[in-house]
């Protein structure tokens, strides 16, 4: 069964507004942390925003929020005031307990397009 | 910030080479690396959990014998595509957590640059 689930292969943005990439969960560990990671074309993965389980508010870095709803098991993404400069793949990941290694399950991406 | 290296950036080869990448984290001991596939537009896929001074952990489905992996220092793991072929021809990524600072960040993974691959 998919760990972790973005519906949305493609988003649409325009410019200076905001934009809510959705992602969903399956774990039965109390203990997980969920990350986002922005990947531009040029391949590399910048870190965006951590949430974890426990945490008893969202999540904010910047103009990035972790719209984190522990009972639906979802962790969407809100980028606000969207730039130019937004446009990339959008992955969300989730760590799953304590001593899991540290692998990040991966879920299948968001390609988030933000219009002049 | 943590930083990881990955090199080489791009290789392209014949069909038959093996292919060495390395993933190196530069300002931070990585006891643990992870090293990743990607095909365009699809998500990452892990391949093996590199540990220092032990047998990488592979996941299931990846050919142990084509990707061979050595983590033989704190701050270096590599990564060899024995006898490339075409279907290898992929981005590699490797990644490594760094465990100072535990709290708020969630110690997140730090991703090298990543490496296309291309076989001919």
């Amino acid at each position: 069964a998919q760990k972790i689930t973005q519906t949305q292969p493609g988003m649409f943005v325009q410019e200076k507004e905001a934009v809510t990439l959705d992602c969903t969960y399956d774990t039965s560990d109390p203990s997980y942390g969920l990350f986002w990671y922005k990947q531009p074309s040029s391949g590399e993965m910048i870190f965006l925003i951590y949430q974890g389980s426990y945490d008893q508010q969202n999540a904010t870095e910047g103009r990035y929020s972790l719209n984190f709803q522990k009972a639906r098991k979802s962790a969407n993404l809100v980028i606000s005031a969207s730039q130019l400069g937004d446009s990339a793949m959008y992955f969300c990941a989730m760590r799953e307990g304590q001593n899991q290694g540290g692998k990040l399950i991966f879920g299948q991406g968001t390609e988030l397009s933000v219009k002049p | 910030g943590a930083v990881v290296s990955q090199h080489p950036s791009r290789v392209i080869c014949k069909s038959g080479t093996s292919v060495k990448i390395e993933c190196r984290s530069l300002d931070f001991q990585a006891t643990t690396m992870f090293w990743y596939r990607q095909f365009p537009k699809k998500s990452l896929m892990l391949m093996a959990t590199s540990n220092e001074g032990s047998k990488a952990t592979y996941e299931q489905g990846v050919e142990k014998d084509k990707f061979l992996i050595n983590h033989a220092s704190l701050t270096l793991s590599t990564l060899t595509v024995t006898s490339a072929h075409p279907e290898d021809s992929s981005f590699y990524i490797c990644s490594a957590r760094d465990l100072r600072g535990q709290g708020v960040s969630g110690q997140p993974q730090h991703f090298g640059d990543g490496t296309r691959l291309s076989i001919l």
